[in-house]
């Protein structure tokens, strides 16, 4: 069965700091994986996914097959980070985006 | 449209009776995706469109629950003779043609006495 662990239900740092917000998954095909953000009041929505390879709002997530892991980074955290940040797997091969969260961790942005 | 609207945004029913929730995507996105979020759970897939036919259904917990999408866009999610464990926050999501969920909407909150 797959599964999404983000060990992490809350992460306090330092405006100017680094984040890592840490996801590891258990899946044995072909995972597509993806980080979603739900700001305070605000809907979830899509960050990003690991086949775009792209930053968004500063934030990178590199898929590691080797550790099973899909970190979410940014080298200097903001205010406007401070969010619930959720990260998801599909089979990419399924033809239907049927995502597996793990829990969620709770990014706090200290000014 | 301003994005995914659902409604109602508050249900409260008892226990046995049917409910319906609906889903409005967000213009043009012809995928649509149902998820729920229970007290202490993530978030679990539910059932996807893609149009108006659902290929994948494979999360819909029992046979009480039922969804259809009608015109391509609205869509209505029914629950039947409801339990106390469907209390949930029940999430919609639209998409671009087929990709993941993209935007949700702000959910319906489902308790069920």
């Amino acid at each position: 069965a797959q599964r999404v662990t983000q060990p992490e239900k809350l992460l306090s740092v330092f405006k100017g700091a680094p984040v890592e917000l840490k996801c590891n998954y258990s899946y044995s095909g072909s995972p597509e994986l993806f980080w979603y953000v739900q700001y305070s009041r605000q809907r979830l929505q899509l960050l990003l996914r690991h086949i775009s390879r792209e930053s968004i709002k500063g934030f990178t997530a590199d898929l590691n097959k080797g550790e099973t892991s899909f970190h979410l980074k940014k080298p200097f955290a903001q205010e406007e980070d401070s969010a619930m940040y959720y990260c998801a797997l599909s089979d990419s091969g399924a033809g239907s985006y049927q995502l597996t969260f793990g829990k969620g961790t709770k990014l706090s942005v200290i000014p | 449209g301003a994005g995914v609207s659902q409604s109602p945004s508050n249900k409260v029913t008892e226990k046995g009776k049917d409910v319906e929730l609906r889903c409005d995507p967000i213009s043009g996105h012809t995928a649509l995706y149902w998820y729920r979020q229970s007290l202490g759970q993530g978030l679990e897939f539910l059932i996807y469109f893609q149009g108006n036919s659902a290929p994948d259904k494979s999360g819909l917990p029992s046979d009480r629950f039922s969804a259809e999408r009608t015109g391509g866009s609205v869509s209505t999610l029914t629950i039947q003779r409801t339990q106390q464990e469907d209390s949930a926050v029940y999430l919609c999501a639209s998409s671009l043609e087929g990709g993941p969920p993209q935007f949700f909407g702000p959910g319906t909150r489902l308790t069920v006495l």
